[in-house]
């Protein structure tokens, strides 16, 4: 089983709203990943978990805030948004070994 | 610092016939792995087919294959048989294997499909 989860799948927020966007998998990966992706753009990244630990930030505004409860689970808070932020907020999760990613299906994130 | 390249925005192809999708990359590791990932319509990111460096046979997934070149740093994808569930847009990855493992990805390359 090679998904990756993620609710919701559309959000709209106004710019004073606190919301979180949720992403699980199952597959036993130990790297979670959150990416943001314009469209008709690559994504592009933003945090990974490895081992739960956070690794990389990708110097991300901290109006973004990542959290790893466990191995399968990766949220992603958002507070202050501003209008440039709505895009497609991508999950993944990874292999250790043949360094694979699987992508959920994204949340489709409005900002008004 | 490493770089993907896809230089061809846009490419169509006929149904049932063979087309190829190009790529190059500049990196100074000598430990990666390229990917080519493909994201349709509905905008869910699939992984179609990886490569490692390290292997000199190139990788093949069904109707999927492709030309690595590592010494001219190039990684095409060919498409055999071209059905119209691959219309999409197409991605070239690199993933370096020291430090900070991070997918670099290329701008894309939008393929349609016609019948």
């Amino acid at each position: 089983d090679t998904e990756v989860t993620q609710t919701p799948k559309h959000l709209v927020m106004g710019m004073t709203n606190k919301k979180s966007l949720k992403c699980e998998q199952h597959m036993g990966h130990r790297a979670m990943y959150w990416y943001k992706q314009k469209a008709k753009k690559p994504p592009e990244l933003m945090f990974v978990y490895s081992y739960e630990k956070l690794s990389i930030n990708e110097s991300v505004p901290s109006r973004f805030s990542p959290e790893c409860p466990n191995s399968s689970l990766l949220n992603l808070h958002l507070h202050a948004l501003q209008p440039e932020d709505s895009a497609l907020y991508l999950c993944a999760s990874g292999t250790g070994t043949v360094y694979e990613q699987y992508f959920g299906p994204g949340t489709r994130l409005t900002v008004t | 610092a490493q770089t993907v390249t896809q230089s061809q925005p846009e490419m169509s192809v006929q149904e049932a016939e063979t087309v190829t999708l190009s790529c190059t990359y500049d990196t100074s590791e000598s430990d990666y792995y390229l990917f080519w990932y493909k994201q349709p319509p509905s905008r869910q990111m699939i992984l179609v087919i990886r490569q490692e460096a390290y292997k000199q046979q190139n990788a093949t997934e069904n109707r999927f294959s492709v030309n690595f070149q590592k010494a001219a740093k190039s990684f095409s994808l060919k498409i055999s048989d071209s059905q119209l569930g691959d219309a999409a847009m197409y991605f070239c990855a690199l993933l370096r294997i020291q430090g900070a493992q991070k997918l670099v990805f290329g701008q894309g390359t939008r393929l349609t499909i016609n019948p």
